[in-house]
């Protein structure tokens, strides 16, 4: 079946700009997460999704910031006012429930220029 | 945030060699998972371990969850270049839902 799918892909953008990153879980995946992941680095937690329960937001590192989970399907992040320091990949990964497994999506790479 | 101690953070290896990797952690875990990621990709599921003791196989690769569940370990038997790539591996304990990972470790296949 269908994996997780992230568009775009890439995204180059000016300094200052916003941008919206988008996340397509697995159907029927109740729980879902966004990472970042900087040049050559680990995986750091953004916020986490779960049914309709309040997400997880205390990995955002600033108000720029937010996540929004529609429907308990699609998600997307935006990052306003961006700055070069929020160039990375960005990870969305979703699993079926609270403690199995996750499956991650290709990510965005994201250029702030 | 935290992460897990892994090992080697990177080898190099002849074709047809057996590789071996571990994570360490000072908490117990209930779950383990171990990933590969390659250049430009997300990371791809190998295996996920759900008890003590378990010792899982996936093609060439067996990855056991260490009997104190603070540890794992992946075997990759007989590499070839495709294995090529970074190895991840995450933990979760039970009753939370964020996975702590590994700092990964880069596996290289000289032909």
């Amino acid at each position: 079946g269908a994996g997780v799918s992230q568009s775009p892909s890439n995204k180059v953008t000016e300094k200052g700009k916003d941008v919206e990153l988008r996340c397509d879980p697995i159907s029927g995946h109740t729980a879902l997460y966004w990472y970042r992941q900087s040049l050559g680095q680990g995986l750091e937690f953004l916020i986490y999704f779960q049914g309709n329960s309040a997400p997880d937001k205390s990995g955002l590192p600033s108000d720029r910031f937010s996540a929004e989970r529609t429907g308990g399907s699609v998600s997307t992040l935006t990052i306003q006012r961006t700055q070069q320091e929020d160039s990375a990949v960005y990870l969305c990964a979703s699993s079926l429930a609270q403690g199995h497994e996750q499956y991650f999506g290709p990510g965005t790479r994201l250029t702030v220029t | 945030g935290q992460q897990l101690n892994q090992s080697p953070q990177s080898m190099f290896i002849q074709e047809g060699e057996d590789v071996s990797m571990n994570c360490t952690s000072s908490s117990i875990f209930n779950t383990w998972l171990w990933y590969k990621q390659d250049p430009g990709e997300g990371p791809v599921l190998l295996i996920a371990l759900y008890k003590a003791g378990e010792l899982t196989s996936n093609g060439r690769l067996t990855a056991q969850f260490g009997i104190t569940r603070k540890d794992s370990f992946l075997n990759i038997s007989a590499s070839i270049p495709s294995d090529v790539g970074i190895y991840f591996c995450a933990g979760l304990t039970s009753g939370t839902y964020k996975y702590i990972f590994g700092t990964g470790t880069r596996l290289k296949v000289l032909a």
